[in-house]
C-alpha cells in the first residue's frame, strides 16, 4: 500500500510567521510531488508542484523535497489568515494516479 | 478557464435507491477519477478513467460503479446506497501529462446524505 503521511493538526502560526507543513511518502517509485489548500466546503486546488530534490519557491510558497529521506514540506512565510486551510500532500509515481494524504490543518491567528 | 462539472452539489438520498452522480470536464483529459472524502480519512480513491469506455478500481470500489461513454464524462453510481455511504464525493480529471507535473483539475464536489 502506497502511503502519504501528514499530521492532521491543527497548526497554529501567529500571523506573519513562517508556517511550515510536513509530509512523508513510502513509495520510491514516486516522481511527482504536489501541495494542494483546500478551504472548508471547497475542493482541493493545486498551489504547489516539484519534482527535483532542493526548494521550489512561488511567492510565500517554497516547496522542499528529499526523496533521500522521502520527505516533502512547505514552507509558508508570512502567515495570512486567508492561508487557513487544509494542506493535502500528494505523490505521483506514474502518469495516472495520484496519491494523497489526509491533510494537515492550518491555522493562523491575526 | 478549465473545468470539472458535478452535476449536483448537495443530494439527499434514501436507503436502497440507485445514486448517480455526474462529473463532466472540458479539458479533453484522458484521465478521470472518483474520490470520497471523509473527516480524518483524506481523499479515498474510488475508481479511475484512463480513456473512454475503461475503467479501473481504487481503494474501495465496494458498492460503486461507474461508467464512461463519452471521454468528457465520467458517472459514479451506488447501486444500492447505504449510510456509510454518506460522504463528499469529489470527481477530478487530469491529462497524463498534468498527473506528472501538475496534478488534478477538481469539481466543486457534491455532498450526499444518505437517510
Amino acid at each position: 500500500q502506497k502511503e502519504v503521511e501528514q499530521n492532521s493538526g491543527p497548526l497554529s502560526v501567529p500571523e506573519g510567521a513562517i508556517a511550515s507543513l510536513n509530509c512523508t511518502y513510502s513509495d520510491r517509485g514516486s516522481q511527482s510531488f504536489f501541495w494542494y489548500r483546500q478551504y472548508s466546503g471547497k475542493s482541493p486546488e493545486l498551489i504547489m508542484f516539484i519534482y527535483s530534490n532542493g526548494d521550489k519557491e512561488d511567492g510565500r510558497f517554497t516547496a522542499q523535497l528529499n526523496k533521500a529521506s522521502q520527505y516533502v514540506s512547505l514552507l509558508i512565510r508570512d502567515s495570512q489568515p486567508s492561508d487557513s486551510a487544509t494542506y493535502l500532500c500528494a505523490t505521483s509515481g506514474g502518469y495516472q494516479k495520484v496519491t494523497f494524504g489526509i491533510g494537515t490543518k492550518l491555522q493562523v491567528i491575526p | 478557464d478549465v473545468k470539472v462539472t458535478q452535476s449536483s452539489r448537495y443530494l439527499v438520498k434514501r436507503t436502497g435507491e440507485k445514486v448517480f452522480l455526474e462529473c463532466v470536464q472540458d479539458m479533453d483529459h484522458e484521465n478521470m477519477f472518483w474520490y470520497r472524502q471523509d473527516p480524518g480519512l483524506g481523499l479515498r480513491l474510488i475508481y479511475f478513467s484512463y480513456d473512454v469506455k475503461m475503467k479501473e478500481k481504487g481503494d474501495i470500489p465496494e458498492g460503486y460503479s461507474v461508467s464512461r461513454e463519452k471521454k468528457e464524462r465520467f458517472s459514479l453510481i451506488l447501486e444500492s446506497a447505504s449510510t456509510n455511504q454518506t460522504s463528499m464525493y469529489l470527481c477530478a480529471s487530469s491529462s497524463s501529462m498534468d498527473t506528472v507535473i501538475g496534478g488534478y483539475t477538481f469539481g466543486s464536489g457534491t455532498r450526499l446524505t444518505v437517510v
